[in-house]
């Protein structure tokens, strides 16, 4: 079973609708949980940042961390055409690495 | 403030050949971590790095090596380059290990295509 699992979609939405994006994880030890965004050809840009279980938002973005079930979600509201890009969640605890789950694929269409 | 900074941003080499994919981090960021990117494996991470010493090793062969200076400049070489190895190589920094935010922040990476 792989440390963090992602559907790689791809996902596909008309603009404005609420695109849920979803990750679970194994290892109960992780505390941080991380949202990137990447475009294509380009690094993965940090979009949230959260400390074990709760909700978290930021404009159109919401992160929410279940650390009882080990699931990981991320909701875009009013989506927006520049949203397309791959999403990306990880997670990390103490001294390890960041692990990254494969990503899903988003594209808004207006 | 600048971010971090990856050169070069794409390389072309042979079989054989051996590379070496350099890391600028953000200023006061001394943790540097190194992942490799590729369709079917999504990001793997290589290694990371804090004040000189290396903090975690990922599961690659010992082809893949890396070193940071006291600047918290961080290099990673390749060596006998194979055509399994061509992928996007990013580079992320952090606060980690100095404080608890473990934030990590991205370049835009090295694209290696091995030929």
């Amino acid at each position: 079973q792989k440390e963090v699992e992602q559907d790689p979609g791809p996902l596909s939405v008309p603009e404005g609708a609420i695109v849920s994006l979803n990750c679970t994880y194994s290892n109960s030890a992780f505390q941080y949980f991380m949202w990137y965004r990447q475009y294509s050809r380009k690094g993965p840009e940090l979009l949230m940042y959260t400390y074990s279980s709760g909700n978290k938002e930021d404009g159109r973005f919401t992160a929410q961390v279940d650390k009882s079930s080990k699931y990981i979600s991320l909701f875009i509201r009013d989506s927006q055409p520049s949203d397309s890009a791959t999403y990306l969640c990880a997670t990390l605890s103490g001294n390890t690495p960041l692990v990254f789950g494969k990503g899903t694929r988003l594209s808004v269409i207006a | 403030k600048a971010g971090v900074t990856q050169t070069p941003r794409y390389l072309i080499k042979t079989r054989g050949q051996q590379v070496t994919l350099s890391c600028s981090p953000i200023s006061g960021h001394r943790s540097v971590s190194w992942y490799q990117q590729t369709p079917g494996q999504g990001l793997q991470f290589l290694f990371e790095y804090f004040s000189e010493t290396q903090r975690n090793k990922g599961n690659f062969p010992g082809r893949f090596s890396g070193r940071q200076f006291s600047n918290s400049r961080s290099e990673m070489n390749v060596s006998t380059l194979e055509l399994g190895d061509s992928a996007l190589y990013l580079c992320a920094s952090s606060l980690r290990w100095d404080t608890m935010n473990t934030e990590a922040f991205f370049g835009q990476g090295t694209r290696l295509t091995v030929v």
